[in-house]
């Protein structure tokens, strides 16, 4: 089967400074790329998308950059806040499933 | 912003008994999923469904699992018989479109099996 990974499992930074979350996607033929966070005791939240036509997407405080060539994506966090700790997860999808990883941890501390 | 509501938050049931988790979409969407995640693991696709269809299914979805949108607004899965290890917290997720949309979830029903 196809394998969802992360570069790292656990991720420690300081509040104020900015996060980097990468993540290696398996199939080639992906055109829609997906960032969730996944707070304690909740469901994954949607932070942001990007299409394989573009190879950087920006939102609030996030930022979403996409290198086709070899296959990653990374999610980087503007002035990491404490509310930004959780599991961050970049699903890939087939057919109308999406396949989870175990995600990375963040910790922001303060 | 809309949401996807899942009710209850908590469900104890007794081993073997049947069991209804509910979810209420976000209203302009079409797609509805469910997704489980047993404590510690990775969260797993069970079904997606459309158009009061099954459109996918996991290996997981077997014949001890049923899915329904009862009426215009909720959307259900029942476990019949339930096991142990059907323990997880089930995610109702929610979207307008299938492919190159996000997939919006609720917070989940924690189900716990005695």
């Amino acid at each position: 089967g196809e394998s969802v990974g992360l570069h790292l499992p656990t991720l420690s930074v300081q509040e104020g400074d900015n996060s980097i979350i990468n993540c290696a996607y398996s199939n080639s033929a992906s055109d829609y790329f997906i960032w969730y966070k996944q707070e304690s005791g909740k469901g994954p939240q949607f932070i942001i998308d990007i299409r394989s036509n573009m190879d950087k997407r920006q939102g609030q405080r996030v930022t979403v950059l996409l290198n086709k060539t070899v296959k990653h994506l990374s999610l980087q966090i503007a002035a990491t806040q404490p509310g930004d700790s959780a599991v961050y997860f970049c699903p890939e999808g087939s057919g109308s499933r999406l396949t989870f990883g175990e995600g990375t941890q963040l910790t922001v501390n303060p | 912003e809309p949401e996807v509501t899942q009710t209850p938050s908590h469900q104890v049931t007794q081993m073997g008994q049947e069991v209804i988790l509910r979810c209420v979409p976000i209203s302009n969407h079409l797609y509805f999923y469910w997704y489980r995640q047993i404590l510690g693991q990775k969260v797993e696709f069970l079904v997606s469904f459309y158009n009061n269809e099954i459109s996918e299914k996991s290996e997981i979805f077997d014949d001890q699992f049923s899915v329904e949108r009862p009426d215009g607004s909720n959307f259900t899965l029942k476990i019949r018989s339930t096991k142990l290890e059907d323990s997880a917290m089930y995610f109702c997720a929610s979207s307008e479109v299938w492919g190159n949309q996000p997939q919006h979830f609720g917070d989940g029903t924690r189900l716990s099996i005695l």
